[in-house]
């Protein structure tokens, strides 16, 4: 079965500084992989995408996140923190047929003014 | 575009008393999904519905929770009885199809306390 590890539950920056929120996934196929962002009181929303194409993926709001297959990672990216970037972030891993969402733990991030 | 409409958005109960969720998925979306999200955790799938038929419904406690789509579109959650355990938030989702490529769009979710 499939499934994802994020490393840290909770992660601080200061504003203007490099955001990095790391995840590990297992699944026994190649896997559709996604981070999802929940503002406070707010439905999850989708920030990116990885489904076989390029390794690198590009998102909304500046965050970018890399699939490296050897290391089994879809670590999440921004060079820039802004206060608004402040949530909890969700990876995930889709079943085989892109059907059933399977949700890390979740990172909360903090960003420092 | 309007997205996924869920109410309510909160709700207290005792326990043993039962609950119903309503979601609107948006226009389109054969695909709805129904998660359990505990404070502290990830969101769990407990039913996917494709159309009006059931595709996954194995993390759903059968005891108490049932959930139905009837002519395919509006979905509702139902509880009974609540357990203290329930306390969580319902997400309710859906997507155009259920394969992969297509992004599942959330709701706010139904806040539940069960006191």
């Amino acid at each position: 079965a499939q499934s994802v590890t994020q490393l840290d539950s909770h992660v601080s920056v200061s504003e203007g500084t490099p955001v990095l929120l790391r995840c590990n996934y297992s699944s026994s196929y190649s896997p559709s992989l996604f981070w999802y962002v929940q503002h406070p009181n707010k439905g999850l929303q989708l920030l990116l995408k990885y489904t076989s194409a390029a390794t690198l993926v590009k998102g909304i709001n500046g965050f970018e996140a890399e699939f490296k297959k050897s290391e089994t990672s879809f670590h999440l990216t921004k060079p820039s923190a802004h206060m608004s970037d402040a949530a909890e972030y969700f990876c995930v891993v889709s079943d085989k047929y892109g059907n059933k969402l399977v949700f890390g733990a979740g990172t909360i991030l903090r960003v420092k003014s | 575009e309007a997205g996924v409409a869920q109410s309510p958005r909160y709700k207290i109960i005792e326990k043993r008393q039962s609950v119903a969720f309503w979601c609107n998925p948006i226009s389109g979306h054969a695909t709805l999904y129904w998660y359990q999200q505990i404070l502290g955790q990830g969101p769990k799938l407990l039913i996917q519905f494709q159309n009006n038929g059931v595709v996954d419904d194995s993390q759903l406690p059968k005891d108490r929770f049932s959930a139905e789509r009837l002519k395919g579109v509006d979905s509702t959650l139902k509880i009974q009885p609540a357990k203290l355990e329930d306390s969580a938030v319902y997400l309710c989702a859906s997507s155009l199809a259920g394969n992969s490529g297509n992004t599942i769009y959330f709701g706010e979710g139904s806040w539940l306390t069960v006191v």
